[in-house]
């Protein structure tokens, strides 16, 4: 079974633009959670989605957005980089119910200069 | 809010040293889990914990829950290089789905 996919590994960004990262679960997963990992904060919690619909969210400003698709995949989207948002980004996927195991992907390395 | 304490957070030893990792909230927590992470990779899981006072055993790595599911700990026998990484405690709870919160992290580093 193939595991989570994350895409791309890495990224630079300007400060400013934009950024979409994106996952494709392990089959049959039909929750996706996204985390962001930075030296200083950890691994914090971004969103979680269930069947296209966002179930979960997390402390973080507007700037950061995310969807489903019906097939399950994911994608985030950052918008107006800053600096601050250098992080690694994890999705993890379960079957999607309470308090089921994650299973992350490798990640994707944002460095916004 | 759910909080996780781990401690220590840094931990360097010789190999086969043994060590152990504790994980402390004053939150109940349903269930606990434990992850291990290298640089530039995803978390992977090593161990779910539900009951409490369950004690799980994963080779040299020997996982405990307290009876009253706020803590948790990690020991490791006889430490190899190969168990070096970034051990993460993270625990659901409440209604909060897909929500894992986690612990700041232990980062061991097992020298030969």
């Amino acid at each position: 079974k193939a595991g989570v996919t994350q895409t791309p590994r890495y990224l630079i960004k300007t400060r400013g633009q934009q950024v979409t990262l994106s996952c494709s679960p392990i089959s049959g997963h039909r929750s996706v959670s996204w985390y962001q990992q930075t030296p200083g904060q950890g691994l914090q919690f971004l969103f979680e989605y269930f069947s296209e619909t966002q179930r979960n969210k997390g402390n973080f400003p507007g700037r950061f957005s995310g969807r489903q698709f019906s097939n399950s995949r994911s994608e985030m989207n950052v918008s107006t980089l800053e600096l601050g948002d250098s992080a690694l980004y994890l999705c993890a996927s379960n079957y999607g119910g309470f308090g089921t195991e994650a299973f992350f992907g490798q990640g994707t390395r944002l460095t916004v200069v | 809010t759910q909080l996780l304490e781990q401690s220590p957070q840094f931990l360097s030893i010789q190999e086969g040293e043994n060590l152990t990792v504790y994980c402390n909230s004053s939150s109940v927590f349903s269930s606990l889990q434990w992850y291990r992470q290298e640089p530039g990779e995803g978390p992977v899981l090593l161990v779910t914990v539900v009951t409490g006072g369950e004690v799980k055993k994963l080779k040299r790595l020997t996982f405990q829950f307290g009876d009253a599911r706020k803590d948790s700990s990690l020991h490791i026998t006889a430490a190899q290089p190969g168990d070096t990484g970034l051990y993460l405690c993270a625990a659901s709870g409440g209604t909060s789905y897909g929500k894992l919160t986690f612990g700041q992290g232990t980062i061991l580093t097992v020298h030969p």
